[in-house]
C-alpha cells in the first residue's frame, strides 16, 4: 500500500499570501496524484489531477507539480475561501490511498 | 447537469447490515465506473472500493478493511449503484460519498451518514 505524508499539518497565513502544500509518497506514483480540497460539512472538490492538470473551473491561482514521490500544491495569492482541508491522492495502484489533509486557516 | 445522490444511512447495530444506494443523473451510467469513499467523524478520507463499467469488465476492488464485509453493485437500467454493508463494526462509521470514475473523481454525492452503534 503506498503511504502518502502531507505537511505541513496547519498552515497559517493571511488572504493575499501564497500557500506552498506537500505530499510525498512511500513509493513512486509517476504523476497518478490529485489534490482535493475539502470545506465542513461539504463533499470534497478535486482541484488537481495527474499532479499538475487543473480540473475545470479551477482558478489558475492553484497549481500543482510534481512527479515520483514528492509533490507540491501551491496557491499564488490567497482568497478568502481558499480556507479548507486539502488532501493528496493517488491512483497509480490499489488501494487508493489519501494523505492525512493539511489544513490551511486565516492567519 | 451530473448529480449523485446517496441515500440509505442511519444508525444500525454492530454486526447488522446496510445498503446504501447512490443515484445519478445527468449523464450515461452504464459507461461509467463508480467508486465509494468514506469519512469518519473529524478524519480523513478514505477509500472504500469502485466498481467497473460493464465495458470494462464490471470488476469491483475494495480496500483491506471492508474486504470480504463490503460489496458494490450496481444497476445500469436504474443507474443507481449499491454499497451493500455486512457485520458491520464500530469503526464503519462515516459519512459515505459515491463518486463518478474510480481514478480521480470530479463528481461526488452529498453523502449519507452511517452511524454504527449499540
Amino acid at each position: 500500500e503506498i503511504v502518502l505524508t502531507q505537511s505541513p499539518g496547519t498552515l497559517s497565513l493571511s488572504p493575499g499570501e501564497r500557500a506552498t502544500l506537500s505530499c510525498r509518497a512511500s513509493q513512486s506514483v509517476s504523476t497518478y496524484l490529485a489534490w482535493y480540497q475539502q470545506k465542513p460539512g461539504q463533499a470534497p472538490r478535486l482541484l488537481i489531477y495527474g499532479a499538475s492538470s487543473r480540473a475545470t473551473g479551477i482558478p489558475d491561482r492553484f497549481s500543482g507539480s510534481g512527479s515520483g514521490t514528492d509533490f507540491t500544491l501551491t496557491i499564488s495569492r490567497l482568497e478568502p475561501e481558499d480556507f479548507a482541508v486539502y488532501y493528496c491522492q493517488q491512483h497509480a495502484n490499489t488501494p487508493r490511498s489519501f494523505g492525512q489533509g493539511t489544513k490551511l486557516e486565516i492567519k | 447537469e451530473v448529480q449523485l445522490v446517496e441515500s440509505g444511512g442511519g444508525l444500525v447495530q454492530p454486526g447488522r447490515s446496510l445498503r446504501l444506494s447512490c443515484t445519478a443523473s445527468g449523464f450515461t451510467f452504464g459507461d461509467h465506473s463508480m467508486s465509494w469513499f468514506r469519512q469518519a467523524p473529524g478524519k480523513g478520507l478514505e477509500w472504500v472500493g469502485f466498481i467497473r463499467d460493464r465495458g470494462s469488465g464490471g470488476t469491483t476492488q475494495y480496500a483491506a478493511s471492508v474486504k470480504d464485509r463490503f460489496t458494490i453493485s450496481r444497476d445500469d437500467s436504474k443507474s443507481i449503484a449499491y454499497l451493500q454493508m455486512n457485520s458491520l463494526k464500530t469503526e464503519d462509521t462515516a459519512v459515505y460519498y459515491c463518486t463518478r470514475g474510480y481514478n480521480t473523481p470530479s463528481y461526488w454525492g452529498q453523502g449519507t451518514l452511517v452511524t454504527v452503534s449499540s
